[in-house]
């Protein structure tokens, strides 16, 4: 079975500062690994995804993760945030386990201050 | 704009009514699901129905019946609901189930909201 950690549930930041999103997971088979932000009162859009290859993966809107295969961490970053960017980010993981089941992790909530 | 379309986006209703969600994507995805986010919490799996047939049920009560009526439609009938039903219901696609490109990435709707008085 799989499992997703977001290891903090806010992080308040100020705008333009930088911030780290962190997340960590397990499984006993290989894993894709995506990232979705959820704007208030909308569904959730993907930032970015590992599925194989290079692990620093960049996604929309300046983010931009690595994944960890030692440490089983999908961490996500942005040099400089704004205002926008306060919203609610998923990690997630899926797995082919008879059918590509995706487990989200329980969110992180991103405020950004001016 | 997203390409999967659920309607209505508010639903209030009552105990003993009985409504329907709908969810409509144009991708050509062969996977479609349902999710149940309640407040501050992440989504939960409800169903995934693969190439028009129901894959999986995450052991969901009867009162609610999922229904696919081609490759683009997903329908959830609710019935008999109870308060702690209400959320926000996410409808989501994926281009496969069973793996190949595209496996596991999600696009989702932007919800319908249910109350449940």
């Amino acid at each position: 079975a799989q499992s997703v950690t977001q290891l903090d549930s806010q992080v308040p930041v100020f705008e333009e500062a930088p911030v780290e999103l962190r997340c960590n997971y397990s499984s006993s088979v290989s894993v894709y690994l995506f990232w979705y932000v959820q704007y208030p009162n909308q569904g959730l859009q993907l930032l970015l995804k590992y599925l194989s290859g290079s692990t620093l993966v960049k996604g929309i809107n300046g983010f931009e993760a690595e994944f960890n295969k030692s440490q089983t961490s999908f961490h996500l970053r942005k040099p400089s945030v704004h205002i926008s960017d306060t919203a609610e980010y998923f990690c997630a993981v899926s797995a082919n386990t008879g059918g590509f089941k995706t487990i989200f992790g329980a969110g992180t909530r991103l405020f950004v201050k001016a | 704009d997203t390409e999967v379309t659920q309607t209505p986006k508010h639903l209030v209703m009552g105990m003993t009514n009985k409504k329907s969600l709908k969810c409509e994507q144009h991708m050509g995805h062969r996977a479609m699901y349902w999710y149940k986010q309640k407040a501050k919490k992440p989504p939960e799996l409800m169903f995934v129905y693969s190439y028009e047939k129901l894959s999986i049920n995450e052991s969901v009560p009867s009162r609610f019946s999922p229904e696919c009526p081609n490759s683009s439609l997903l329908n959830l009938h609710l019935h008999a609901l109870q308060p702690e039903d209400s959320a926000l219901y996410l409808c989501a696609s994926s281009q496969g189930w069973g793996g190949g490109a595209g496996a596991g990435e999600l696009f989702f709707g932007e919800g319908s909201r249910l109350t449940v008085l």
